[in-house]
């Protein structure tokens, strides 16, 4: 069965700073791989997936994030936080025949000080 | 484009008494999924439908838990006898077909319908 690790349940930032959230898995091949957000009173929103080819992918609000398959992991980076970052984060595994379901890590919060 | 409508958004219940939520899903969509949220946790996926066909279930669905799309349209997720340890955010959500794999695991997420069991 998969499972998704995020080692930091909080982390600080001050805006315009650079942030890495992490995020690694377990998965006997080679699995589809997410990242939500979900902001206060919101519903989780994707940033970007992993699917296949390049594996650096962008996503939306300036986000990015690395598969390392030596690693088992798929770090999400942003060059420049802003306030409006601030939320809760989660990285999800999906399995390539039962792609119907995610299984989620236990989420990242991460705070942006002025 | 309006998006994953869920209701009611919160409900407070005693022990023992049944609950039902509701949750219409984004109208080209025919997937739909329920997840469960406790504090701390990340979502934990409970249910799966294509259509109306329930296609999947989590081993996390008591024989209290039963979820119905009769239509492939909104859905219904009904606890009966209600515990503390029910006590959580409800989440729904739905996907396209189209898109095939390249469009996996991309859910739409309501905003979620939190139980509180006294």
């Amino acid at each position: 069965a998969q499972s998704v690790t995020q080692p930091d349940i909080h982390i600080t930032v001050s805006e315009g700073a650079s942030l890495e959230l992490r995020c690694n898995y377990s998965y006997g091949a080679t699995p589809y791989l997410f990242w939500y957000v979900q902001s206060p009173g919101q519903g989780l929103q994707l940033l970007l997936k992993y699917f296949s080819g390049d594996t650096l992918v962008q996503g939306i609000k300036g986000f990015e994030a690395e598969f390392k398959r030596s690693q088992s992991s798929f770090n999400l980076r942003k060059p420049s936080v802003h306030w409006s970052d601030a939320a809760e984060y989660f990285c999800a595994v999906g399995a390539r025949e039962g792609y119907s379901t995610l299984t989620f890590g236990k989420g990242t919060m991460l705070l942006v000080s002025p | 484009d309006t998006g994953v409508s869920q209701n009611p958004r919160h409900k407070i219940t005693k022990r023992g008494q049944n609950v039902t939520f509701r949750c219409d899903p984004i109208s080209e969509h025919n997937r739909l999924y329920w997840y469960r949220q406790t504090l701390g946790q990340g979502p934990e996926f409970l249910t799966y439908f294509q259509n109306e066909a329930q296609l999947e279930k989590s081993r996390l669905l008591s024989d209290r838990f039963s979820a119905e799309r009769p239509k492939g349209s909104f859905s219904t997720l009904e606890i009966q006898r209600t515990e503390q340890g029910d006590s959580a955010m409800y989440l729904c959500a739905s996907s396209p077909n189209s898109g095939g794999l390249r469009r996996a695991g991309e859910l739409f997420f309501g905003e979620g319908s939190r139980l509180t069991v006294l």
